[in-house]
């Protein structure tokens, strides 16, 4: 099992590009996460899904969108980038029930917006 | 709201020291808590959990106990290793849902 995946690891984009990051999970999870981590500020919730073809906001929702089309992947699309997007992007998945509710994480996408 | 509050780091320690990292919670009910660690250039992976008050979670030699009085989770290792250097997030669980992170803290350990 690969377990979580993100697609790509690296991107610096412009002011105002778009561009999509890729979650893919092989473990049949039906919870589906995407976070973003800023320096003294933990990881901070940005959308979720609780399955295919479902998704809600979470804590920092604005400027991003997602999309849960397969149970397996999960994308986070920035429509219009701006330098206050530049983080670190994580993806994670987890059971419906069991393990204590754990979320499994991916890498991580280093994002720079200039 | 729920929230977890750490201690600010970084914890700087030589080898074979021992650790504590707190970890406070405000929380309704009975949340489950969690440990996670990211060492540099990962992503986090769950080091230990305890889902009920009074349970200790453990792993890789690491500790902590639930502890619902003090409303606590703290972490502890007995002789740390130059291999734990890492940032440590302590999380809780009270909805279906979501966790909740704390800030993190960065544990240096030198030789």
């Amino acid at each position: 099992n690969a377990g979580v995946t993100q697609t790509p690891k690296f991107r610096v984009l412009k002011t105002g590009q778009s561009m999509t990051l890729l979650c893919a999970q092989d473990m049949n999870h039906e919870y589906m996460y995407w976070y973003r981590q800023d320096p003294g500020m933990g990881l901070r919730l940005i959308h979720y899904s609780v399955g295919e073809g479902t998704t809600a906001k979470g804590e920092v929702p604005d400027g991003y969108n997602v999309s849960r089309l397969k149970k397996q992947n999960f994308l986070l699309g920035l429509e219009s980038a701006a330098p206050s997007q530049t983080s670190v992007y994580f993806c994670a998945s987890r059971r419906t029930t069991g393990d204590g509710r754990e979320q499994y994480f991916g890498p991580g996408t280093r994002l720079t917006v200039t | 709201g729920n929230s977890v509050t750490q201690m600010e780091g970084p914890v700087t320690l030589s080898e074979e020291a021992f650790l504590t990292i707190n970890c406070t919670y405000t929380a309704t009910g009975y949340p489950s808590l969690f440990w996670y660690v990211q060492y540099p250039g990962e992503g986090l992976q769950l080091l230990l959990k305890a889902t009920k008050a009074d349970d200790k979670g453990s792993n890789k030699g690491f500790e902590a106990t639930y502890r619902k009085e003090t409303t606590s989770f703290h972490l502890e290792k007995g002789s740390v290793q130059v291999s734990d250097s890492a940032v440590y997030f302590c999380a809780l669980s009270r909805d279906t849902d979501k966790l909740i992170f704390g800030t993190g803290t960065r544990l240096q350990v030198f030789p």
